[in-house]
């Protein structure tokens, strides 16, 4: 079965680097996400991508972050200026559809993300 | 707005036990309604969805859900649990205008021998 893939699985950073964190959806999947999940808390949707372009986005998802689409497989997710709170396990996921088309979201294993 | 509020954030039962994970949502439209799992250091994997078709869901693994719109209450069920059924499981609520998913706390499920 097709697979959403994400690298690296974990990745260090220093607070106030930028970190880009990759994602290859599924193949004939038209619609992009990210989701957070700070350790304890709850799966925090970040944006959704479609045609080339950002449908909806979360308050959590600043001028820091940024998502693109470079190449027609990958699908990344920048963080500009990283700060200790966006240590996180960041999830890609992929639907061909909007969910509520009777089309579920596919997500990655996920990067962890954490921050020092 | 949409939300979701998973009662239990620890559940505990034994090998063969029911298990039953409970879900109530808040939704100004028609929900669309999922529950997720995920296993140690994997991602989320889709247990099941209901999308206004059947109000009673089967899914993988055994699992199944009921939609109850008067309760606004999606419970997770299981009639027998599995060593392997260990886990955490989300709930999860969508509109069918947006692709977003609002999450649940999750609940962890421990099966003891």
């Amino acid at each position: 079965e097709p697979e959403v893939t994400q690298t690296p699985s974990h990745q260090v950073t220093q607070m106030g680097q930028e970190v880009i964190l990759r994602c290859v959806p599924i193949s004939n999947h038209l619609y992009f996400y990210w989701y957070r999940q700070i350790l304890g808390q709850k799966v925090e949707f970040l944006v959704s991508f479609y045609n080339n372009e950002i449908s909806e986005k979360s308050e959590i998802f600043d001028d820091q972050f940024s998502v693109e689409r470079p190449d027609g497989s990958n699908f990344t997710l920048k963080i500009r200026s990283t700060k200790l709170e966006d240590s996180a396990m960041y999830f890609c996921a992929s639907s061909v559809f909007p969910p509520g088309n009777n089309s579920p979201l596919h997500f990655g294993n996920g990067t962890r993300l954490t921050v020092t | 707005a949409q939300s979701v509020t998973q009662l239990g954030s620890h559940v505990s039962v034994s090998e063969g036990a029911l298990v039953l994970l409970r879900c109530n949502y808040s939704s100004s439209v028609p929900p669309y309604l999922f529950w997720y799992v995920q296993y140690p250091n994997q991602g989320l994997q889709l247990l099941l969805k209901y999308t206004s078709a059947a109000t009673l869901v089967k899914g993988i693994n055994g699992f199944e859900a009921e939609f109850k719109k008067s309760e606004t209450s999606f419970h997770l069920t299981k009639p027998s649990a599995h060593m392997s059924d260990a886990a955490e499981y989300f709930c999860a609520v969508s509109s069918s205008n947006t692709g977003k998913l609002i999450f649940g706390q999750g609940t962890t499920l421990q099966v003891k021998p």
